[in-house]
């Protein structure tokens, strides 16, 4: 079955400091990886994705994620947090080919302290 | 947000009545979704739909249904609410083309006692 996973519940970082959002995933065949971030009363805001080809994806706001197949993981980066990356953020896998459904994991809190 | 509206975007009803969110668009793309947020669980998928009057299932669809009679307009009804669905409903819109991303609508938050 697919599925994916987010093995932390909330991440804690100091501004300025890199930061990682952990996602790993379970899926049959080539899979379609997805980040999103979702700020307090918004609805979900697309970052980047990973479809094929470099398995370092750069995105929105400076974030980044690199794909290991090996691993069957797709962590979200930035080389220096802000306070104002404290959000609710969501790795999602897509299946069933292009047309597919996504599966989101339970989502990440981070908090980014000054 | 842009392009996808949904409403209300706040409810409080009472367990049996039935309650209907609408989600609209104005990016004419072809799929569009209802997902239930709780904490926890992530977002899940409720129903889905393909096109005018095309509708399938997701993972959590007990209890609701939907309809799609314009490309515009998809509607998640509740026939009888329950304790249970009171959760922060979204809205998405995909155009179908490839792997691009879904769009998510603002939320409505669903409080039913």
């Amino acid at each position: 079955a697919q599925s994916v996973a987010q093995p932390e519940d909330q991440v804690n970082v100091a501004e300025g400091n890199p930061l990682t959002v952990k996602c790993t995933y379970s899926v049959s065949g080539n899979p379609y990886l997805f980040w999103y971030v979702q700020y307090p009363n918004r609805g979900l805001q697309f970052l980047l994705k990973y479809i094929t080809g470099d398995n370092l994806v750069k995105g929105s706001y400076g974030f980044e994620a690199e794909f290991n197949k090996s691993q069957t993981s797709f962590h979200l980066k930035k080389p220096s947090a802000l306070v104002s990356d404290s959000a609710l953020y969501f790795c999602a896998v897509k299946y069933g080919g292009s047309q597919g459904n996504l599966i989101f994991g339970k989502g990440t809190k981070l908090s980014v302290k000054p | 947000d842009a392009g996808i509206t949904q409403s209300p975007r706040h409810k409080v009803t009472e367990t049996g009545t039935p309650v209907t969110l609408r989600c609209h668009q104005t990016e004419n793309h072809r799929y569009m979704y209802w997902y239930r947020q709780d904490p926890g669980h992530g977002l899940r998928l409720i129903h889905y739909s393909y096109g005018v009057k095309d509708t399938d299932k997701g993972e959590v669809s007990d209890g609701y249904s939907v309809s799609r009679s314009k490309t515009e307009d998809f509607l998640l009804t509740l026939e009888s609410a329950t304790s249970s669905q009171t959760s922060v409903y979204f809205c998405a819109i995909n155009d179908g083309a490839g792997y691009n991303e879904q769009f998510f609508g603002p939320g409505t938050r669903l409080t039913v006692l």
